[in-house]
């Protein structure tokens, strides 16, 4: 089973700027999560997603949002970009119906903002 | 919300001792208890967990421990190898929200 893939893997964008990061889940699991990790603040849930819909959200600016398709990939998106939101952008997927909620990453998007 | 403190933030030890995490959570709705290994550069990947209805869980040299009433969980690796060196990450989980302690970097002299 192919685990959960991330696109792009590395990216460089400028302030002002905005972006989409890119993730598929593990096939058959539908919830889908994205992290902020930084050396400063460490891991830091941004939002989830089940079944296209947003169902938990973190303390992230509006800036900072996401929507998951019918196929379960999900995409998140950072407007107006800061210096301070290079950081690795991680997703996670998970499947309740297998008796918990582990969530298993991605490799991580490393988004650099000069 | 959920806080979730990690301790030490870094710790060494020799090849063959024994290695401490601890972790306090102040929501006592968290019912789950995962705790992830990060290599550097690499994705973050479960090594044990567990849940609010269990007080302790071990996998091979691997035990995690957990006091509801205290709200304090904690991770200890035996007979700790050069591979072991890592960064360690709890979380506590409520409602399928995750939130992480800020990490421990574990390393193991050979």
């Amino acid at each position: 089973k192919a685990g959960v893939t991330q696109t792009p893997r590395y990216l460089i964008k400028t302030r002002g700027q905005q972006v989409t990061l890119s993730c598929s889940p593990i096939s058959g699991h539908r919830s889908v999560s994205w992290y902020q990790q930084t050396p400063g603040q460490g891991l830091q849930f941004l939002f989830e997603y089940f079944s296209e819909t947003q169902r938990n959200k973190g303390n992230f600016p509006g800036r900072f949002s996401g929507r998951q398709f019918s196929n379960s990939r999900s995409e998140m998106n950072v407007s107006t970009l800061e210096l301070g939101d290079s950081a690795l952008y991680l997703c996670a997927s998970s499947s309740p119906g297998t008796g918990g909620n582990t969530i298993y990453f991605g490799e991580g998007s490393w988004l650099t903002v000069v | 919300g959920e806080n979730v403190e990690q301790h030490p933030s870094t710790l060494s030890v020799q090849e063959g001792d024994s290695a401490v995490i601890k972790c306090t959570y102040s929501d006592s709705a968290s019912n789950y208890f995962p705790w992830y290994k990060q290599e550097l550069g690499k994705r973050p990947q479960l090594i044990i967990d567990i849940r609010s209805n269990v007080g302790e869980k071990k996998d091979q040299r691997i035990a995690v421990t957990l006091n509801k009433t205290a709200k304090h969980f904690s991770l200890h690796i035996t007979e700790t190898q050069p591979e072991d060196s890592a960064v360690y990450f709890c979380a506590a989980v409520r409602f399928n929200k995750f939130y992480f302690g800020s990490g421990t970097k574990l390393n193991v002299k050979p």
